[in-house]
């Protein structure tokens, strides 16, 4: 496709479990993004890849919560022991360099 | 610290009108303003950007206003329409040396009355 895809789209799971986000940036962008949009805190930075570079971990709100790109293309976020406050769209984006982020269509999370 | 402001929280406004949506920022560091839209369930759209050596920049029916001295940036929206109604965020980030991580202001429901 041309766009940013993630997936799954939509994920129920249980507190305490573990969870994996994945996300295909557009073809060719260097850079990646993760954001978390929730009803509380608005649109929040998470975590941010560049080429080769190390990625900056800046955003991430505990260590429960990890990423990786591999390949310099696919990216997995990871979430350990979910808790309720995890709750949130995860968005991810890409660009080329620091370009114009371009945005996927979430995955909505809701932990039970 | 919320260091991007941005009002109304909402707007309605009839078919025709112009909304307009104002942030604040605090960091002087900032270098690149973008506005997304935001339709449900759907991620954000990048709509307009601005620097800081404009004050101004059109496009389509998309008007950024830009006032470096007071820290402030706000988006018309000319001759508005039903197709319109979204959620609007402000953004800002330091792109030169930062990465281009966006600092979201907290959004605008508008709603476009026919």
């Amino acid at each position: 496709g041309a766009g940013v895809s993630q997936s799954p789209s939509n994920k129920v799971t249980e507190k305490g479990k573990d969870v994996e986000l994945r996300c295909d940036p557009i073809s060719g962008h260097t850079a990646l993004y993760w954001y978390r949009q929730s009803l509380g805190q608005g649109l929040e930075f998470l975590i941010y890849f560049q080429g080769n570079s190390a990625p900056d971990k800046s955003g991430l709100p505990s260590d429960r919560f990890s990423a990786e790109r591999t390949g310099g293309s696919v990216s997995t976020l990871t979430i350990q022991r979910t808790q309720q406050e995890d709750s949130a769209v995860y968005l991810c984006a890409s660009s080329v360099g620091q370009g114009p982020q371009h945005f996927g269509d979430g995955t909505r999370l809701s932990i039970l | 610290q919320q260091q991007v402001k941005q009002s109304p929280q909402s707007l309605i406004v009839q078919k025709g009108g112009i909304p307009i949506i104002n942030c604040a920022y605090e960091n002087t560091a900032f270098d690149y303003f973008p506005w997304y839209q935001q339709f449900p369930g759907k991620g954000p759209a990048l709509l307009i950007a601005i620097r800081p050596d404009v004050s101004e920049k059109k496009e389509g029916r998309f008007t950024i206003s830009f006032n470096k001295s007071a820290k402030q940036f706000s988006l018309h929206i000319m001759d508005s329409q039903p197709g319109d109604s979204a959620t609007y965020f402000c953004a800002a980030s330091k792109v030169t040396g930062g990465g281009n991580k966006l600092t979201f202001g907290t959004g605008t429901q508008l709603k476009v009355e026919l």
